[in-house]
């Protein structure tokens, strides 16, 4: 995870929009994605953008990203206690290529 | 939809054993790879196959090998285990060269006693 970065931790309270940052080094990234992971569970897909878009949203989500500040953000509109897991930003390249992971930011919904 | 499936969910193995990981990708996917996740770690690359040849290699130990199968499937063998190989192993599949979304399996985890 050393070439892509987020924070540890985020707390927010239900209701209110969440928002996770994350920032990459490549600037040749191609694919940057956002996965979620729920405690002892796999990685779920929830979004990803390809670099060409600066904005993507998908019902709740709204993913951002910054090509010049290699800045990428995912918001999610009325958070949910449900929300409360680990996101992990990932980034990759065309074809084949393997993903890069973040270190991942641990979201907490408190009611 | 179908989804990436992994086998077994939990294995328990003892140092020095060997320990076999299963994963069939998502019908129609061509490519497979393997991630380790160590506890409160993000998932670090191991291995990668495109039609059924080795496409990637990350930070795989050398007493790991890996093959996929003319089925596509594909199986993880860890040999020599020690405590450090106790993770969740992800795999994780795409149709490569289409966009390379990679959809995640739910991970085996191994535990080395």
């Amino acid at each position: 995870g050393e070439d892509v970065e987020q924070s540890l931790f985020l707390s927010v309270r239900e209701g209110d929009s969440s928002v996770i940052n994350c920032t990459y080094t490549d600037s040749s990234s191609t694919y940057l994605y956002w996965y979620k992971q729920e405690p002892g569970a796999g990685l779920q897909l929830l979004t990803y953008i390809f670099s060409n878009m600066d904005m993507k949203q998908d019902q709740r989500l709204t993913v951002l990203l910054n090509k010049k500040d290699k800045h990428l953000s995912l918001r999610i509109a009325d958070t949910q206690t449900g929300d409360s897991a680990i996101y992990f930003c990932a980034e990759s390249f065309s074809g084949y290529s393997t993903l890069t992971f973040g270190k991942g930011t641990m979201l907490l919904v408190s009611p | 939809a179908a989804g990436v499936i992994q086998s077994p969910r939990h294995l328990i193995k003892e140092k020095r054993e060997t320990a076999t990981l299963k994963c069939y990708p998502i019908p129609r996917h061509d490519t497979v790879y393997w991630y380790q996740q160590g506890p409160g770690q993000d998932p670090q690359f191991l291995i990668s196959f495109y039609e059924k040849m080795q496409s990637d290699k990350g930070s795989i130990p050398d007493r790991f090998s890996a093959q996929q199968f003319s089925d596509y499937h594909s199986e993880l063998n860890m040999s020599s285990l020690e405590l450090g190989d106790s993770a969740l192993y992800f795999c994780a599949s795409s149709l490569g060269g289409a966009g390379n979304t990679i959809y995640f399996g739910e991970g085996s985890w191994l535990t080395v006693v």
